[in-house]
């Protein structure tokens, strides 16, 4: 099992304040996914980075995934209290015989305090 | 995007009782299906790996015998907690895997409450 660290695993903000999430490992994955997850529902895909390097923006969110394919961050500018909920980071691996297997960091809990 | 419906979204049932959970892919064939679990503030735990027409692939100390899956069709992944006791309960979660871009979709969940 490769195991993905993330970081920090709570976060209380003020609203109009930056911040970051972190995802590291020490194993390369194919892809890496970003979800956000409210109470009592199934998390749902905010972006993927599939290149080395690869930087996406949604909006007042930012993604990168590092150049080595083994990490990567999630920056949220100006956060709002719409942004409070759980964030998980994924790491996509495939193997050659067509498996697939998704591993989750322990997710971030993000409170924005209005 | 594509849907993946799970159903039912809350159950409460008394221990010693099963409960079935199913998970739909309403808009596209899922040859593999996963299921996850998560207990409350942490993170997913992949329970096991179901495949369509074959046996389904547990994780370690996932116990088969309990966590019963059938996946019978390219639709359609069933869950069944056997014997449940109130240790069992928790959110259980599922995705479906479209082999179409091999993106996977999640349901939107089954708190299970073991009374």
């Amino acid at each position: 099992t490769q195991l993905l660290e993330q970081s920090p695993q709570f976060l209380s903000i003020q609203e109009g304040e930056n911040l970051t999430v972190y995802c590291n490992s020490s194993s390369v994955f194919s892809s890496l996914q970003w979800y956000r997850q409210e109470p009592g529902e199934g998390p749902v895909l905010l972006v993927t980075v599939v290149t080395g390097g690869e930087v996406k923006k949604l909006k007042r969110l930012t993604f990168q995934f590092g150049d080595a394919r083994k990490d990567s961050s999630l920056h949220i500018t100006a956060a709002q209290p719409g942004d409070t909920g759980l964030y998980l980071c994924a790491g996509e691996r495939r193997s050659g015989a067509g498996s697939y297997q998704l591993t989750f960091g322990k997710g971030t809990k993000l409170s924005v305090i209005p | 995007g594509a849907v993946v419906s799970q159903h039912p979204s809350r159950v409460i049932c008394k221990s010693g009782t099963s409960v079935k959970i199913e998970c739909r892919s309403l808009d596209f064939q899922a040859t593999t299906m996963f299921w996850y679990r998560q207990f409350p503030k942490q993170s997913l735990m992949l329970m096991a790996t179901s495949n369509e027409g074959s046996k389904a692939t547990y994780e370690q100390g996932v116990e088969k015998d309990k966590f019963l899956i059938n996946h019978a069709s390219l639709t359609l992944s069933t869950l069944t907690v056997t014997s449940a006791h109130p240790e069992d309960s928790s959110f259980y979660i599922c995705s479906a895997l479209r082999t179409v871009n091999t993106e996977a979709f999640f349901g939107q969940g089954t708190r299970l409450t073991v009374v």
